[in-house]
């Protein structure tokens, strides 16, 4: 079975804090994604990547960046948290197109961090 | 506002019974999925449609597909209190990498 793991299921951090999710997949998937989850609102995409050190925003990508250096790895970070920041955060994988950017599978969601900035 | 837009919002009916809800969406799409979250975990994979498909079927689900009134249903048959959910529409819209999810439909089924 496909496992997407995450590094924390809760988290509570302060407002100016750096902030590191992490996000772990083990089928050798080419695409990983990062979303937040707001009640209301839905999933949203905050990045993308389809390739090892590749990335594109999604939609709401202001105050977040990201880093994936090895292909099973896919890192969020918060520059500096910010009570508006908080929410559930949720990754995924999908398999796709060798090189290419295809959104012709289903996704794999981890289990979810719910960060909480005070 | 989202590409996908489930509706009703919630319902609620009594086990054994059947639950069917909507998804519409605005542009062309390679696919349309379905997932369901139960309270506060990650997304499952429930099944995925291809836009060439119109009905498919898995297990006490069936998904239909209408791209001319770019909607699609999934209805769950016989209900178990073990569906209490929210259910999520993905669709692929053409020519992007993006999934884009509505705000989901809170299914609740009473033993």
């Amino acid at each position: 079975d496909v496992k997407v793991t995450q590094s924390s299921r809760y988290l509570v951090k302060r407002t100016g804090e750096k902030v590191f999710l992490e996000c772990v997949q083990d089928m050798d998937h080419e695409n990983m994604f990062w979303y937040r989850q707001d009640p209301g609102l839905g999933l949203r995409l905050i990045y993308f990547s389809y390739d090892v050190k590749m990335k594109e925003k999604g939609d709401i990508p202001e105050g977040y960046s990201v880093s994936r250096e090895k292909k099973e790895r896919f890192s969020l970070i918060l520059e500096s948290a910010s009570t508006n920041q908080t929410s559930m955060y949720l990754c995924a994988s999908s398999p796709g197109l060798a090189g290419g950017r295809s959104s012709y599978n289903e996704q794999f969601f981890g289990p979810g961090t719910r960060l909480t900035v005070l | 506002s989202q590409q996908g837009e489930e509706d009703p919002q919630a319902l609620s009916i009594q086990e054994g019974e059947n639950a069917t809800m909507n998804c519409s969406y605005k542009t062309s799409i390679n696919n349309l999925q379905w997932y369901r979250q139960n309270s506060g975990r990650g997304l499952v994979h429930l099944i995925l449609i291809r836009s060439n498909e119109r009905e498919k079927h898995s297990g006490r689900l069936r998904v239909t597909l209408d791209t001319s009134k770019k909607s699609s249903s999934l209805l769950i048959t016989a209900s178990r209190a073990a569906d209490t959910a929210s259910y999520f529409c993905a669709t692929a819209p053409r020519g992007t990498y993006k999934y884009i999810f509505g705000t989901g439909t809170r299914l609740k089924v009473l033993a």
